[in-house]
């Protein structure tokens, strides 16, 4: 099945110590967004790639980055995890822009900074 | 800057009664709304999604209903099971132009046996 996959499900950092979560698309959709859900939060978007263009939203945290190497890979790279950063991490992808034919979220990271 | 928001923000209800979850957004220019299912610890499925020209879509016993001009989405859920315990969001696409998809906190759902 088409479908978004994310690795791993459950990530544990250290302090400050880089982490990378990743995420893969059998899709083939031009569009993919990281999100972020903390405890009770609504989830929040941090930056979505068109093809190769990246954009980020204005209140992201420098911390977080984001690389997407080919149409169906998309990276978050933490430079240095916080533990307000704790959180859960969303991948999703939508074929066309403005999400017109909807979005497909993966599973999700959970991210534990100690 | 769109807002959405989501009551109740928790329900609980006897299994087999038949239920209403509400949305409400600020910004009427949406290109589509889609209402998600979140199990404990885990990431968002699909249920429905509603293009902006539609007025509700359906998929078994789930109903959405969409009022772009009233700024409103209620989720209908027909004969309620256990297994639909969960947290349901609200999230509307596409606001001006833009790809952001803003979300509603929630309403967390439990059905009683």
């Amino acid at each position: 099945d088409a479908m978004v996959i994310q690795n791993p499900r459950y990530q544990v950092t250290q302090f400050g110590k880089p982490v990378t979560l990743s995420c893969s698309q059998t899709l083939n959709h031009n569009v993919m967004y990281w999100y972020q859900q903390k405890s009770s939060q609504a989830p929040k978007l941090l930056f979505h790639y068109y093809d190769k263009d990246f954009n980020n939203e204005a209140d992201t945290p420098d911390n977080f980055q984001s690389r997407r190497p080919n149409t169906s890979f998309c990276f978050l790279d933490i430079r240095s995890p916080g533990l307000g950063d704790a959180a859960m991490y969303l991948c999703a992808t939508s074929s066309r822009v403005g999400g017109v034919g909807g979005y497909t979220f993966g599973s999700g990271t959970r991210l534990t900074v100690v | 800057k769109q807002e959405v928001t989501q009551i109740p923000a928790a329900l609980s209800v006897p299994e087999g009664e038949n239920l209403v979850l509400n949305c409400s957004f600020t910004d009427s220019a949406i290109y589509n709304l889609q209402w998600f299912r979140q199990d404990p610890g885990k990431g968002l499925t699909s249920l429905l999604l509603i293009q902006s020209s539609q007025r509700e879509q359906t998929s078994g016993r789930l109903n959405a209903s969409l009022d772009k001009s009233s700024g409103r989405s209620t989720l209908y859920i027909a004969a309620s099971q256990p297994g639909d315990s969960a947290t349901y969001l609200c999230a509307v696409g596409g606001e001006g132009g833009s790809e952001k998809l803003v979300f509603g906190k929630g309403t967390k759902l439990t059905v009683n046996p």
